[in-house]
């Protein structure tokens, strides 16, 4: 069974740091791109960024660029993010997923949700 | 504004079929890699339903189905039940922004 769960959440003022982690188990996590996408209240479904199964390529939204930084330990299962210099609109659900396969780029398996709130 | 383009809601009564647009470009839904589609029940993460325009992950229902046409995707769902009240988002991979994109999302009622 696939499992995604994540941690690390919590309140932070704003311009502050936090770290999520997201510890998999049920496949091979090598094999695959891992993803944080997050949900600020009320509103839609945003990424935020990406990383391949090596660790080596990374992407990040816009909104996020030179601010966070997705990274990975193939040896933990483990995928994290690094969220400096935060802001008030970084407040979100934010959720790992899974990138189901570099032929359809769509998110097979997430987690159950890290709730980040900034404050003034 | 999203970069994908959906409906703020659609309603139907129990049994009928109602479909959900997700008009994009031809940098993601055109794409290779297609238009997928998800659904978020209140309070929960949300759960892949179509990936690639049309396919089903093992365990989601026939009555959900997906089609493109051009730069256009659509979700369709038959035989209304009430557990369909949700929210529906589709995504795709665009080439151009190199990014994941969503669309808004669709909230749908069930009468």
């Amino acid at each position: 069974e696939v499992q995604l769960l994540g941690s690390g959440g919590g309140l932070v003022q704003r311009g502050g740091s936090l770290r999520l982690s997201c510890v998999v188990s049920g496949f091979s996590f090598t094999s695959y791109g891992m993803s944080w996408v997050r949900q600020a209240p009320g509103t839609g479904l945003e990424w935020v960024a990406s990383v391949g199964g090596s660790g080596a390529d990374t992407s990040y939204a816009d909104s996020v660029r030179g601010r966070f930084t997705i990274s990975r330990d193939n040896s933990k299962n483990t995928v994290y993010l690094q969220m400096n210099s935060l802001r008030d609109e970084d407040t979100a659900v934010y959720y790992c997923a899974k990138v189901q396969s570099v032929n359809y780029q769509s998110f097979d398996y997430w987690g159950q949700g890290i709730l980040v709130t900034v404050s003034p | 504004q999203s970069v994908l383009t959906q409906p703020p809601s659609v309603s139907g009564a129990p049994g009928q079929r109602v479909t959900i647009s997700c008009t994009g470009s031809s940098s993601n839904i055109w794409e290779q890699y297609g238009a997928h589609w998800y659904q978020q029940l209140p309070g929960t993460a949300p759960k892949l339903l179509i990936y690639g325009n049309l396919n089903r992950p093992s365990g989601v229902p026939d009555r959900y189905s997906g089609s493109r046409s051009g730069t256009s995707a659509s979700l369709a769902i038959t035989g209304l039940q009430a557990e369909d009240e949700a929210d529906y988002y589709c995504q795709a991979y665009d080439s151009s922004l190199r990014a994941w994109v969503f669309g808004g999302g669709t909230r749908l009622t069930v009468l």
